[in-house]
């Protein structure tokens, strides 16, 4: 069965400063990837996700992501953090087990920034 | 375009009562999934419907769970009775393709 970890529970970083959350996955066959991020009061708003080809994603609000195979990891980087990034981020791995599509979830990462 | 939206956004009931949750997915997506957190733990997927029939239901917790999805449009997720470990935020999500989701604001559930 698939799983992920996301080693970090809770970040702070200082505004202005670069960011990288980590983000493994288990799966036994290419996985589709995704990141998510959850605002104060928000819904899960996707980030970006890798399916294949590229292994840098670009995704929205200045945020990127590298797949790296070998060492089965997908994290979430930024090299300019604001304010308004602070909030909860998941890291998921898409399956399809007998035709059943659906998202594993890691525990998440809560990202505060600091003036 | 209107999103994912669920109804209400916060829920607070007796152990033992019934609650229902909604979901209006956005129109034509075809892929309602529900998904579950309790606090402090990762996001659970609960169930996938396509149009109004339940394609994996694998993650549902127990029989006191009861979704349904009225001609394929909107959802609920009914839980009767509820315990204290069904407090958590649930989540719906809908697609037109597989898993690029979109989700919903989430629906606060405390059960006291």
């Amino acid at each position: 069965a698939q799983s992920v970890t996301q080693p970090d529970i809770h970040i702070t970083v200082s505004e202005g400063a670069s960011l990288e959350l980590r983000c493994n996955y288990s799966y036994g066959a290419t996985p589709y990837l995704f990141w998510y991020v959850q605002s104060p009061g928000q819904g899960l708003q996707l980030l970006l996700k890798y399916f294949s080809g590229d292994t840098l994603v670009q995704g929205i609000k200045g945020f990127e992501a590298e797949f790296k195979r070998s060492q089965s990891s997908f994290n979430l980087r930024k090299p300019s953090v604001h304010w308004s990034d602070a909030a909860e981020y998941f890291c998921a791995v898409g399956a399809i087990n007998f035709g059943n599509e659906k998202l594993t979830f890691g525990t998440g990462t809560r990202l505060t920034i600091i003036p | 375009e209107a999103g994912v939206t669920q109804f209400p956004s916060h829920s607070v009931i007796e152990k033992g009562q019934t609650v229902t949750l909604r979901c209006d997915p956005i129109s034509g997506h075809d892929n309602l999934y529900w998904y579950r957190r309790v606090m402090g733990k990762e996001i659970k997927f609960l169930l996938h419907f396509v149009k109004e029939s339940k394609q994996d239901e694998s993650g549902m917790p127990n029989n006191r769970f009861l979704a349904e999805r009225t001609g394929g449009t909107y959802s609920t997720l009914k839980v009767q009775p509820a315990e204290l470990e069904d407090s958590g935020v649930y989540f719906c999500a809908s697609s037109q393709v597989g898993f690029e989701a979109f989700f919903g604001q989430g629906t606060r559930l405390t059960v006291v």
